[in-house]
């Protein structure tokens, strides 16, 4: 079955220590999205890419990076982790947001900071 | 600004009951509304969506959702509520004026009594 997959599921590190986390989709979509959920709240967007084009939202901190090496996998880079990052992050794919902009969503990593 | 509102951050339902959350959208723009649900430590699913076309749109599991312009609502319901249906519901609007955001509302928590 296509399908968006996030590794690890669940990830522990250091406070300051950086960290990866990974996703990759089988559906060949254009779009891939990196959100933050923090308990009992909707997702935040992060930032996007549309094919290679990344669209970083204004409020995201310099502290979160991302890329995407081909259309199958993006990553998402926390340079130095804080207590407040602490969060489900959740990656999502869409096609050409103009055929309608249903998102498709990996099954998300909690991350703990210690 | 365009926003998506769900009245009721958390509804209790008895087993059998019919379940009814509530989405308004504002926009300037017709919108493309959503409903995803999220189950625990998991990421969201599509339940249905609207775009253009019939106003009454049904989705996964039985549940369904009408479109009312005039009231700008976009009512989620259900006739009869089953255990697994408890989880955190979020509505969503994809479009907005000058291109595609999803712009989610806060969530409404399911409860389901025996």
């Amino acid at each position: 079955d296509a399908m968006v997959i996030q590794n690890p599921r669940y990830q522990v590190t250091q406070f300051g220590k950086p960290v990866t986390l990974s996703c990759s989709q089988t559906l060949n979509h254009n779009v891939m999205y990196w959100y933050q959920q923090k308990s009992s709240q909707a997702p935040k967007l992060l930032f996007h890419y549309y094919d290679k084009d990344f669209n970083n939202e204004a409020d995201t901190p310099d502290n979160f990076q991302s890329r995407r090496p081909n259309t199958s996998f993006c990553f998402l880079d926390i340079r130095s982790p804080g207590l407040g990052d602490a969060a489900m992050y959740l990656c999502a794919t869409s096609r050409d947001p103009l055929a309608g902009g249903e998102q498709y969503f990996g099954p998300g990593t909690r991350l703990t900071v210690t | 600004a365009q926003s998506v509102t769900q009245l009721g951050s958390h509804v209790s339902v008895s087993e059998g009951a019919l379940v009814l959350l509530r989405c308004n959208y504002s926009s300037s723009v017709p919108p493309y509304l959503f409903w995803y649900v999220q189950y625990p430590n998991q990421g969201l699913q599509l339940l249905l969506k609207y775009t253009t076309g019939a106003t009454l749109v049904k989705g996964i599991n039985g549940f369904e959702a009408e479109f009312k312009k005039s009231e700008t609502s976009f009512h989620l319901t259900k006739p009869s509520a089953h255990m697994s249906d408890a989880a955190e519901y979020f509505c969503a609007d994809s479009k907005v004026a000058g291109g595609f955001k999803t712009i989610f509302g806060a969530g409404t928590r399911l409860f389901v009594k025996a």
